[in-house]
């Protein structure tokens, strides 16, 4: 069972649009992390949010955590070709060692 | 290079055989994760280090696998008797004792049972 469901599973866009990725889990996260990875590697941290409702900006991509701490989003502006990739959000829970409990990813590519 | 490192990065093995990976972390972190990742999944949690103890394992870790950090840097996990099963992405994290949770990955070892 995925504690962590992201929508949309998979998203193909042209350079210039824009996107939100979703991430909903039922459970409270005492953080929660957005990675991206490519294939064949290890995910690469983006960012971590700790605080709900907190919002965070990496250029073009805003994230953002639920006030309850039970979700989170992440919207691309004007996406190019390098966005291209699998997100992943991943969660922790207090007193669990900060084990992550990731979502279902989303699979993003974007075109010319 | 001083980000978390895996040894190997692909391995074909023949189902029955043993294998082992190595997973370096980033220097003075105390904390080791491993993780399993199958094709079209998020990653998902196999077991836990904090310095040489090993703190925590999930069920998906059957008696065929078996993890150590002899001294609290390096750590290895070897999978006995494999089975097709057992093919997916290896995954290593590292992280310090502090701060906000963030784990740092490496690069992975894909294992293939043949």
């Amino acid at each position: 069972t995925q504690l962590l469901e992201q929508s949309p599973q998979f998203l193909s866009i042209q350079e210039g649009e824009n996107l939100t990725v979703y991430c909903n889990s039922s459970s409270v996260f005492s953080s929660l992390q957005w990675y991206r990875q490519e294939p064949g590697e290890g995910p690469v941290l983006l960012v971590t949010v700790v605080t709900g409702g907190e919002v965070k900006k990496l250029k073009r991509l805003t994230f953002q955590f639920g006030d309850a701490r039970k979700d989170s989003s992440l919207h691309i502006t004007a996406a190019q070709p390098g966005d291209t990739g699998l997100y992943l959000c991943a969660g922790a829970k207090a007193g669990t060692a900060s084990k992550l409990t990731f979502g279902t990813g989303t699979r993003l590519q974007v075109t010319l | 290079d001083t980000g978390v490192s895996q040894d190997p990065r692909h391995k074909i093995t023949k189902r029955g055989q043993n294998v082992t990976f190595r997973c370096d972390p980033i220097s003075e972190h105390n904390r080791l994760y491993w993780y399993r990742q199958t094709l079209g999944q998020g990653p998902e949690f196999l077991t836990y280090f904090q310095n040489e103890a090993q703190l925590e394992k999930s069920r998906l870790l059957s008696d065929r696998f078996s993890a150590e950090r002899p001294k609290g840097s390096f750590s290895t996990l070897e999978i006995q008797r494999t089975e097709q099963g057992d093919s997916a992405m290896y995954l290593c994290a590292s992280r310090s004792g502090e701060g906000d949770n963030e784990q740092f990955f490496g690069p992975g070892t894909r294992l293939t049972v043949l």
